[in-house]
């Protein structure tokens, strides 16, 4: 089945160090990549997305690209910020056999940035 | 325009009792998923509606879970005879599908808190 391996945390860092946060995955097919990102206090959101290879979703100065031959989907930013702390999701979706678009959502473990000023 | 909602926020329940979580979808998202979110587990996958579609079922961990959408809008979810394994975050998403359509994305409610005393 598929799977999405997330490196361990969390990850404290100071502002505007950089970041990357490792995201592999395990999948048939060619799934859509996707980086979720959860604020203390709120509720689950899209930070940003890749369909195919090659892809780079990019959102908030966050970057990453989606990696077939490495199966990768690596989370990058050049200067975090304080306002940046939160757990980050990578995730990756099925596509469905009934409409052709992506269905759900396989999840890594999440991690957690601490960004201190 | 209004978000997904979720109800109850918490609810803490004695094992054994049964519970129900309702989820309303953003108005006209065809697509609509259950998730869980626990210390133990990260984020699971548990249950998926499509239109008129048979549900994807296949992340319900046992048969005391069940889901239903009414009218192709509302979604209850449904644990029955509590255990305690069963305390976490239950989140509700919904997707706008287009038959074809890559990236759709999930937007996720705010959760109800399951505690299972």
């Amino acid at each position: 089945g598929n799977s999405v391996t997330q490196m361990e945390g969390p990850v404290t860092l100071s502002e505007e160090a950089f970041l990357t946060i490792n995201c592999t995955y395990t999948a048939t097919g060619y799934p859509s990549l996707f980086w979720y990102v959860q604020y203390p206090g709120e509720g689950l959101q899209l930070l940003l997305k890749a369909t195919k290879a090659d892809d780079k979703g990019s959102n908030k100065g966050f970057e990453a690209t989606y990696r077939k031959e490495t199966t990768s989907f690596h989370l990058e930013k050049g200067s975090v910020q304080v306002s940046d702390s939160a757990v980050y999701f990578c995730a990756l979706s099925d596509r469905s056999g009934y409409t052709g678009a992506n269905s759900k959502l396989t999840f890594g473990k999440g991690i957690t940035l601490s960004v201190r000023p | 325009g209004a978000g997904v909602s979720q109800s109850p926020s918490n609810k803490v329940t004695e094992k054994g009792k049964d519970v129900e979580l309702r989820c309303d979808p953003i108005s006209g998202h065809t697509a609509l998923y259950w998730y869980r979110q626990s210390l133990g587990q990260g984020l699971e996958f548990l249950i998926y509606f499509q239109g008129n579609s048979a549900p994807d079922k296949s992340g319900l961990p046992s048969d005391r879970f069940s889901a239903e959408r009414t009218g192709g809008s509302v979604s209850t979810l449904t644990i029955q005879r509590t255990q305690q394994e069963d305390s976490a975050v239950y989140l509700c998403a919904s997707s706008l599908v287009v038959a074809g359509g890559l990236g759709d994305e999930q937007f996720f409610g705010p959760g109800t808190r399951l505690t299972v005393l």
